[in-house]
């Protein structure tokens, strides 16, 4: 299995500032046929489902503000928060879809300073 | 809108069978592949199974391979999952998820709200 490690567990930043999150991979995702890291970042906030900010490592979702950005290749990536807002309180976790099982990390938690 | 909507969650015996469902709508069912997660305060979230947009490929976790089953009725846009024997580690909020494209191997667009299990004596 592939084995996905965030750091830090958890985060607290201060509104307006940049926010980094990065995630470990014990292999590579990055998929030779199409060039794409099978890589996926999620939003998690407080009684809600997980909801997909970026895939491919460093494709946003539709709708997704562009403070969020991804970032990496191969076994190391970052998801940036470029200017932290209010609302982007919640829990991140990556995902690896390359192997079964599809794996995540353990999440970071990230709040306000 | 997507919309998927679990159901089928409940209290069950060690041992025990449930069968979860989740209604698809505002999307074209067939045309994509199909997840299962749960997810623990403990564990975090956890993969558990994925099924193609035509039921060619399906994968499970290997904690689950042999007692669940994944399906799909796309008859009436409904993703299903047959979990027998279960184990009290088996306890979690399970979430459907949608695929963001035919294939088991992407990441998940569109999630339910989930539905709980609790697997207690």
């Amino acid at each position: 299995d592939i084995v996905m490690t965030q750091s830090p567990d958890s985060l607290a930043v201060s509104l307006g500032e940049r926010a980094t999150i990065n995630c470990k991979a014990s292999q590579s995702v990055l998929y030779s046929s199409d060039n794409k890291n099978k890589l996926g970042w999620y939003q998690q906030k407080p009684g809600q489902p997980p909801k997909l900010l970026i895939y491919w490592a460093s494709t946003r979702e539709s709708e997704v503000p562009d403070r969020f950005s991804g970032s990496g290749s191969g076994t190391d990536f970052t998801l940036t928060i470029s200017s932290l807002q209010a609302e982007d309180v919640a829990v991140y976790y990556c995902q690896q879809y390359y192997s079964v099982p599809f794996t995540f990390g353990q999440g970071t938690k990230l709040e306000i300073k | 809108q997507v919309q998927l909507v679990e159901s089928g969650g409940g209290v069950v015996h060690p041992g025990g069978s449930l069968r979860l469902s989740c209604a698809a709508s505002g999307f074209t069912f067939t045309n994509y592949g199909m997840h299962w997660v749960r997810q623990t305060p403990r564990k975090g979230l956890e993969w558990v199974a994925a099924m193609s947009y035509d039921g060619s490929n399906i994968f499970y976790s290997s904690s689950v391979n042999g007692r669940f089953t994944i399906s799909r009725d796309s008859s009436n846009n409904t993703l299903y999952l047959q979990m027998n024997s279960l184990r009290t580690e088996d306890t979690a909020v399970y979430y459907c998820a949608r695929g963001r494209h035919h294939s088991a191997w992407s990441s998940s667009d569109s999630w339910g709200q989930g539905t709980p299990v609790t697997v207690s004596s």
